[in-house]
């Protein structure tokens, strides 16, 4: 059962113009979610978050929409440039987990590749 | 400061061997996590440490995986009697674990195992 889904296993965008990743998830106890991403032979680098008492979240190029209702979250980022080509992981974990451990549940991540 | 560093990067052993996985995470982060990467999956949780605390091993998938966290630094993930299955990139993160704002876990390059 995958509580988190990256529905998108790739994208393909222009260098310039906006990059918009999908992520859905299913658990409602989720009230943090992350982005991560991920070049091949390195660890994911953390690069936004947002708390679920929130519905935006910006940070230079990258913007994080939530929508509770819907079990939401996106990724924008604009202007994309070719070093954003990287595989992006949505993940998410709940400040009520058992134990407090706040272990994160991921995606199977979405490959982006920015053109020039 | 140094971030999380994970070794070694390679690990190809034969099927029913014993292999060892070592993380040292950044200084000063008292939580911290193993996760692993098989082919075309998201990252799947395995085991948390949290300082003192008996660690959460609710993610392990058989008896055959260990992990032990020695003086709240290093930690080493053991599994014994590898399968082909166990093929897969294993990935250590910490968490500062104190105050606002500390969902975000940072990753080491992770330890690529091949079970042949």
């Amino acid at each position: 059962d995958q509580q988190v889904k990256q529905n998108s296993p790739s994208l393909s965008v222009q260098e310039g113009r906006i990059s918009i990743l999908n992520c859905d998830y299913t658990n409602s106890m989720f009230d943090y979610f992350l982005w991560y991403k991920k070049y091949p032979a390195e660890g994911p680098t953390f690069l936004i978050s947002i708390s679920s008492i929130k519905d935006k979240n910006e940070d230079g190029r990258f913007t994080v929409f939530l929508n509770k209702s819907a079990k939401h979250l996106s990724l924008h980022i604009v202007p994309s440039q070719p070093g954003d080509s990287a595989v992006y992981f949505c993940a998410a974990t709940s400040e009520n987990s058992g134990g407090s451990n706040y272990k994160l549940t991921f995606g199977k991540g979405t490959l982006l590749t920015v053109n020039p | 400061g140094a971030g999380v560093s994970q070794s070694p990067s390679n690990k190809v052993t034969e099927k029913g061997k014993d292999v060892e996985l070592r993380c040292d995470p950044i200084s000063g982060h008292t939580a911290l996590y193993w996760y692993r990467q098989s082919l075309g999956q998201g990252l799947e949780f395995l085991i948390y440490f949290q300082g003192n605390s008996a660690p959460d091993k609710s993610g392990l998938p058989s008896d055959r995986f260990s992990a032990e966290r020695t003086g709240g630094s290093v930690s080493t993930l053991t599994i014994q009697r590898t399968q082909q299955e166990d093929s897969a990139v294993y990935l250590c993160a910490s968490r500062r674990a104190m105050g606002a704002g500390s969902y975000e876990q940072y990753f080491g390059p992770g330890t690529r195992l091949t079970v042949t």
